[in-house]
């Protein structure tokens, strides 16, 4: 079966620090991989998503930038964090279309 | 934005059956009607999806209007572990940019 694992599960950093969040995906073979993130009382937004090796899209201008160097590897990465970049981080799976994407637990965020 | 319109909030019987609706008139004839919940500080969780047809699963039922303009998750028999956010979606995109435009569900407390 597959699983999605993201960490750590919380993080507290100051701003100005730089960041990185890792989530594998194990038991299935090149699927599309997804960066959420959730702000406090808010709904789920989606920052990136990547369909192959290498292939990121962006969706919102961000302090943020995204990297797959392997195939069930997504990496969230920040050279300096904003107040504004806490929250709830969640990372995806699916296989595309007409197939549910699948969260992992998710890493909380707080800048101080 | 969100495509789709829940009650903000929601109360069942613990036993009883929880009936969630959703308003989403402005689906497309191909985009698949997808239900999520949150439970606190968790990833969301996939509970089922459907096009055209009624679904049934083993956590929940899916009924989907003729018209495709609504529809209805249905718990059987709900338990205080289903209490939860309830997200309604509409799947927006194809090709892996598929994203999933989380609104701000349906809060649904299951009470004993």
């Amino acid at each position: 079966s597959q699983t999605i694992h993201q960490w750590p599960a919380t993080l507290v950093q100051p701003v100005g620090s730089p960041l990185s969040l890792e989530c594998t995906v194990e038991g299935t073979s090149n699927p599309n991989l997804y960066w959420y993130r959730q702000a406090a009382g808010r709904g789920l937004q989606l920052l990136f998503y990547s369909v192959g090796i290498g292939q990121i899209s962006s969706e919102v201008p961000q302090n943020l930038s995204a990297s797959r160097p392997q195939d069930r590897q997504f990496i969230l990465s920040s050279k300096k964090l904003l107040l504004s970049d806490s929250g709830f981080y969640l990372c995806a799976w699916g296989v595309g279309d007409a197939k549910p994407q699948h969260f992992g637990d998710g890493t909380r965020l707080s800048i101080l | 934005d969100a495509k789709t319109t829940q009650p903000t909030s929601m109360d069942c019987a613990e036993g009883r059956a929880a009936n969630l609706p959703c308003n989403h008139s402005t689906i497309s004839g191909n985009e698949y009607v997808y239900w999520y919940r949150q439970i606190h500080s968790q990833g969301p969780q996939y509970i089922i999806h459907g096009l055209k047809n009624n679904e049934t699963n083993e956590m929940a039922s899916l009924i989907i209007t003729e018209d495709r303009k609504s529809s209805t998750l249905i718990l059987p028999h709900a338990t205080l572990r289903d209490t939860a956010v309830y997200y309604c979606i509409v799947r927006v995109g194809r090709g892996g940019s598929e994203k999933l435009v989380f609104g701000k569900g349906t809060k649904l407390t299951v009470n004993p």
